[in-house]
């Protein structure tokens, strides 16, 4: 049974630059959330995906925006990069009928802006 | 908004000793959740609390929820050198669980 699945794994950026990161929930899962975790921190939450909306959104600006498809795997997309939007992106899914909270996440993408 | 102040930071402690951590908030959560980073990995969860005064284990790990529902202790046994890692306290934001609230994470080292 394949867990949370996430690519790429690393990628370096430029300043200005767009990043489309992807994500395939565990098996059956069917909602997707996306952190971004800086260095020495713990996970900060962007927005979670089900039926193919954004169902909760954190406070992060409109240039950080997803997509859900139909297979549930999901997409982050980020534009005009800033060198602060360097840290790992984590996928995070889970069940929407057991909102408690218990997520199951990816390895994380680990995003460099120079 | 919502804050979680971990301690210690950080411990380093020799295998075989026990360790005990804690999480607290200035809110009410209804729900505490421990997660384990280990590096170059996400976040995996040890245990989830969802009543006040609860106490679960889950093997050598023992976590408790809080009677005031701010704050969660985290307690682990005999300490091994696979411990090693970030542990995170979590709960939902403003009440729903869609959304996480991370702490900034207590740092294990276990010395041989």
């Amino acid at each position: 049974d394949a867990g949370v699945t996430q690519s790429p794994t690393h990628l370096i950026k430029t300043r200005g630059q767009q990043v489309t990161l992807r994500c395939s929930p565990k098996s059956g899962h069917d909602t997707v959330s996306w952190y971004q975790q800086a260095l020495g921190q713990g996970p900060q939450f962007i927005f979670q995906y089900y039926e193919e909306e954004e169902r909760q959104r954190g406070n992060f600006p409109d240039r950080f925006s997803g997509h859900q498809f139909p297979n549930y795997s999901s997409e982050l997309n980020v534009n005009a990069l800033l060198l602060g939007d360097s840290a790992l992106y984590l996928c995070a899914s889970s069940f929407v009928s057991r909102d408690t909270g218990e997520l199951f996440f990816g390895e994380g993408s680990r995003l460099t802006v120079l | 908004g919502q804050q979680l102040n971990q301690s210690p930071q950080s411990m380093f402690i020799q295998e075989g000793e026990d360790v005990s951590m804690n999480c607290t908030s200035s809110s009410i959560f209804n729900t505490w959740l421990w997660y384990k980073q280990d590096p170059g990995e996400g976040p995996v969860l040890l245990i989830a609390l969802y009543k006040a005064g609860e106490l679960t284990s889950n093997g050598r790990l023992t976590a408790q929820f809080g009677i005031t529902r701010k704050d969660s202790f985290l307690n682990i046994s005999a300490s091994i050198p696979s411990d090693v890692g970030i542990y995170f306290c979590a709960g939902p934001t403003s009440g729903s669980a869609r959304q996480l609230t991370f702490g900034s994470g207590t740092q294990l080292t276990v010395l041989p």
